[in-house]
Order: C-alpha cells, then sequence, then structure tokens
C-alpha cells in the first residue's frame, strides 16, 4: 500500500464548478499536509499547506484536513480552464522527515 | 536568485554507464529530497537529506547513490544506468525540517538505452 493515496483521474468539471479533490495517507503520525499543482512539463509548485485540523481558506482554494480519518482534501471553487492541471498531495511523516507524494489527481476543467 | 538548480536538464545514457545528476540551491535550505517521476506514479522518493550530513532512504532507493556535499549541494548517481531508470528527476529543497514549502528545480530528463 502506497503512504499517499489519490485517485488518479482524470477528473473533469465544468467552468465555474467547484472541484474536490481527494487523498488519504497511511502514517498515522503524518504532520504536514500539502497541495501541490503540476502543469505538464513543468515542475511542481505549492498550492496550500496545512498542518492542523480543519479547514483552511486561500482565495478560491479550501484545504480540508481530518487527522482522525488520515484524509486530507483540496476544493477549488469558481473552476477556471487554467486550474487544469495534476494536483499532487504531500505528506511529511513525524520523525523520519520524509516528504512523500501521492500519484496524483489529472484535472479537466472544460469551458 | 536562481532557486534550485539542476544539471544536466536532459540525458542519454547507454545501458551500464554511469552519472552524477547535480542539484544546488542557494536558498540557505536545510533539507534536500531526489525525486523521479513516471507517468501515472507522480513523484516517487528517492533520497533524501534531512539537514547537511544526513542522507535517508526514500521509497525507491535501489540503483542510487546520494552526496550532500555541502548545505548547498546534494548529487545523485546512478553507477550502472539500467532502462528502468528512464525517467524525470527532480530535486527539491525545504527550509524547515518536516515542514514547510518543497521548491523544486527544473528536471533532467533521463533515457537510458
Amino acid at each position: 500500500q502506497k503512504e499517499v493515496e489519490q485517485n488518479s483521474g482524470p477528473l473533469s468539471v465544468p467552468e465555474g464548478a467547484i472541484a474536490s479533490l481527494n487523498c488519504t495517507y497511511s502514517d498515522r503520525v503524518s504532520q504536514s499536509f500539502f497541495w501541490y499543482r503540476q502543469y505538464s512539463g513543468k515542475s511542481p509548485e505549492l498550492i496550500m499547506s496545512i498542518y492542523s485540523n480543519g479547514d483552511k481558506e486561500d482565495g478560491r482554494f479550501t484545504a480540508q484536513l481530518n487527522k482522525a480519518s488520515q484524509y486530507v482534501s483540496l476544493l477549488i471553487r469558481d473552476s477556471q480552464p487554467s486550474d487544469s492541471a495534476t494536483y499532487l498531495c504531500a505528506v511529511v511523516t513525524s520523525g523520519t522527515y520524509k516528504y512523500i507524494f501521492g500519484t496524483g489527481t489529472r484535472l479537466k476543467v472544460l469551458a | 536568485n536562481a532557486g534550485v538548480t539542476q544539471t544536466p536538464k536532459f540525458q542519454v545514457l547507454k545501458t551500464g554507464q554511469s552519472m552524477t545528476l547535480q542539484c544546488a540551491q542557494d536558498m540557505n535550505h536545510n533539507s534536500m529530497y531526489w525525486y523521479r517521476q513516471d507517468p501515472g506514479m507522480g513523484l516517487r522518493l528517492i533520497y533524501y537529506s534531512a539537514s547537511e550530513g544526513t542522507t535517508d532512504k526514500g521509497e525507491v532507493p535501489n540503483g542510487y547513490n546520494v552526496s550532500r556535499l555541502n548545505k548547498r549541494e546534494f548529487s545523485l548517481r546512478l553507477e550502472s544506468a539500467a532502462p528502468s531508470q528512464t525517467s524525470v528527476y527532480f530535486c527539491a529543497s525545504s527550509n524547515r525540517v518536516g515542514e514547510g514549502e518543497a521548491f523544486f528545480g527544473q528536471g533532467t530528463r533521463l533515457t537510458v538505452v
């Protein structure tokens, strides 16, 4: 079992809709959680970080963390065609400090 | 401010050849990482260095070695390249051990024939 799991997609949503991306992780003592966006042929870039249970909002993006369920999600409101990319969930495990990524979810926003 | 710089950007190797991928960061970051990315596999951690003077295995370390030369530089060596090592390699760094954004280099596209 991979330490960080994501649905590979593609997830297709119409322009203006809410895109919901999900991620589960296996290490219960994980301490830091991140969402990265990667355009084709480019390097990943950080969208959001979240460290404690609950919601964290930044513009059109909201990250949600539930440590009891070992689940982290990313909501993208008012999705735009420019949001079409692969979204990578990353988790840092406490103690070992491994920075582990999921396989990524490909998002397509249809104009 | 260059951030994270990887060299080379492209490389073609023959099976059995060796090479070293270079990575340098100018952000005074403590932690550095090497990943490989294959289609549908996301980013897989090869080796990492949580701080200067330490290195540890990641998810897929077989066939690779690393050296944390100093705080700025972290190299990845393939001693005897195999076609299975054909991939895009990314180096990354982060400031605080165990937290904080990871900044990525532009990647190295390696083909082993």
